[in-house]
């Protein structure tokens, strides 16, 4: 499976915009790139996803780079309650709705 | 809401003594899953069921089973619970098998084992 590198942690202050890095150099033209992201003892939830153009839905928007070997996932105004692990993933076509999740980023968001 | 459900939330056991999990979902998804998610570490697929198609990581431990008697219920089975099990466990829930197909997690049941 083509692999994805994030930040450990990020910080950020209520109210502005983070940017989440997420880069996936040995990704393959079929494979979509998926977040979700896990607050404090819940179970993940999606968060968004994209293929080659950028995404945006009512929680974040997803910039995808244009040799799609990076992309970065937009939260405008970070709210405490965005205050998560953020795991980006790639789904490849042979392999289903198998996710496969890395380490992500472990956002704090301070008030 | 439509949702995914686990009950119970914490459940304890001792070393060896077989336990089940338990999960339900009110979206009517075809596909079911069932994931170990250690102590600050992310979740790992342990398998899930198409239908009543069940599909086993090539890595998952043979301690480790599961059922689904019907569309809104799957059962994790461990045989011989170790304290290396102790986890939380998380179900999951997609429409179909497909590359975009969003899943639906519960909230987790959280294992200890004694």
């Amino acid at each position: 499976d083509a692999k994805t590198t994030q930040p450990n942690s990020m910080e950020s202050n209520e109210e502005e915009p983070v940017h989440l890095p997420c880069n996936h150099s040995t990704i393959s033209g079929t494979d979509y790139i998926h977040w979700y992201r896990q607050l404090p003892s819940q179970g993940p939830e999606y968060v968004i996803h994209g293929l080659t153009s950028n995404v945006n839905n009512r929680m974040a928007s997803l910039a995808i780079a244009e040799d799609r070997k990076s992309s970065t996932l937009i939260l405008h105004r970070a709210t405490l309650r965005d205050a998560a692990v953020y795991y980006c993933i790639l789904s490849m076509e042979t392999s289903g709705s198998r996710l496969t999740f890395g380490e992500g980023t472990q956002l704090t968001v301070n008030p | 809401d439509a949702m995914v459900i686990q009950n119970p939330r914490y459940q304890v056991t001792q070393f060896g003594k077989p336990v089940t999990l338990s999960c339900s979902q009110t979206l009517n998804h075809n596909v079911m899953y069932w994931y170990q998610q250690k102590s600050s570490q992310a979740p790992k697929l342990l398998f899930h069921y198409y239908d009543k198609d069940f599909n086993n990581e090539a890595d998952t431990p043979d301690n480790f089973q599961s059922r689904r008697p019907n569309t809104s219920f799957c059962f994790l089975d461990i045989r011989s619970p170790g304290l290396g099990d102790a986890a939380m466990y998380l179900c999951a829930t997609s429409r179909w098998w497909g590359q975009t197909d969003t899943q639906y997690f519960g909230p987790g049941t959280r294992l200890t084992v004694l």
